[in-house]
């Protein structure tokens, strides 16, 4: 079945950096990806698709300077949170979605700790 | 805009009980439904979806999901559940012909022995 491989799993950073999040679709081609971002307890909140060579469209009230969002090719979209602060400290979860069988297959999640 | 209403925030039974848990949508046009579980610290798991055709859908570990177009219902049924079926489960919508999907806020399924 499809599979997509997000990694790290878990990320400790300090405040003011960068944290890049990998999501790759291992066995299909993925022409739209799209990052999630979940609170404690919360549902999935959609933060961006993306589409293989060109700009990923934000949702409204996500800011696309501090989330960047780059999907190179057909099996791998990045996220990157830049200047990280405490608050934007969350489980990250992306998915990749496929024709065949049409659905949407989700990466294990990055937990993202700004300390 | 589409929405999905997860009735119940949580849902505790006892082992081996039968369990529903309940969704219902808000679209007039047509739909593609889904029910995914998350265990702690993990991603989500696709445990049945709704394309088209036959309206009982039948999916992994043992669940069913009915799928009630006059009712705009999609709710998850288990006639036995396990403890290892404790997790938090999400229904989810896509609108024919729209990649994005619309989540329920989920429920928290506790099974107790």
């Amino acid at each position: 079945g499809a599979v997509v491989s997000q990694h790290p799993s878990w990320v400790i950073c300090k405040s003011g950096t960068s944290v890049k999040i990998e999501c790759r679709s291992l066995d299909f081609q993925a022409t739209t990806m799209f990052w999630y971002r979940q609170f404690p307890k919360q549902s999935l909140m959609l933060m961006a698709t993306s589409n293989e060579g060109s700009k990923a469209t934000y949702e409204q009230g996500v800011e696309k300077d501090k989330f960047l969002i780059n999907h190179a090719s057909l099996t791998l979209s990045t996220l990157t949170v830049t200047s990280a602060h405490p608050e934007d400290s969350s489980f990250y979860i992306c998915s990749a979605s496929s024709v065949k069988p049409y659905g949407y297959t989700f990466g294990s999640g990055t937990r993202l700790t700004v300390v | 805009a589409q929405s999905v209403t997860q009735l119940d925030s949580q849902v505790p039974v006892f082992e081996e009980a039968p369990v529903e848990l309940r969704c219902n949508y808000s679209s007039s046009v047509s739909v593609y439904l889904f029910w995914y579980v998350q265990y702690p610290n993990q991603g989500l798991q696709l445990l049945l979806k709704y394309l088209s055709g036959s309206t009982l859908v039948k999916g992994i570990n043992g669940f069913e999901a009915e799928f009630n177009k006059s009712q705009t219902s999609f709710h998850l049924r288990k006639p036995s559940v396990h403890i290892s079926d404790t997790a938090e489960y999400f229904c989810a919508v896509s609108q024919g012909g729209s990649e994005k999907l619309v989540f329920g806020k989920g429920t928290k399924l506790t099974v107790n022995p």
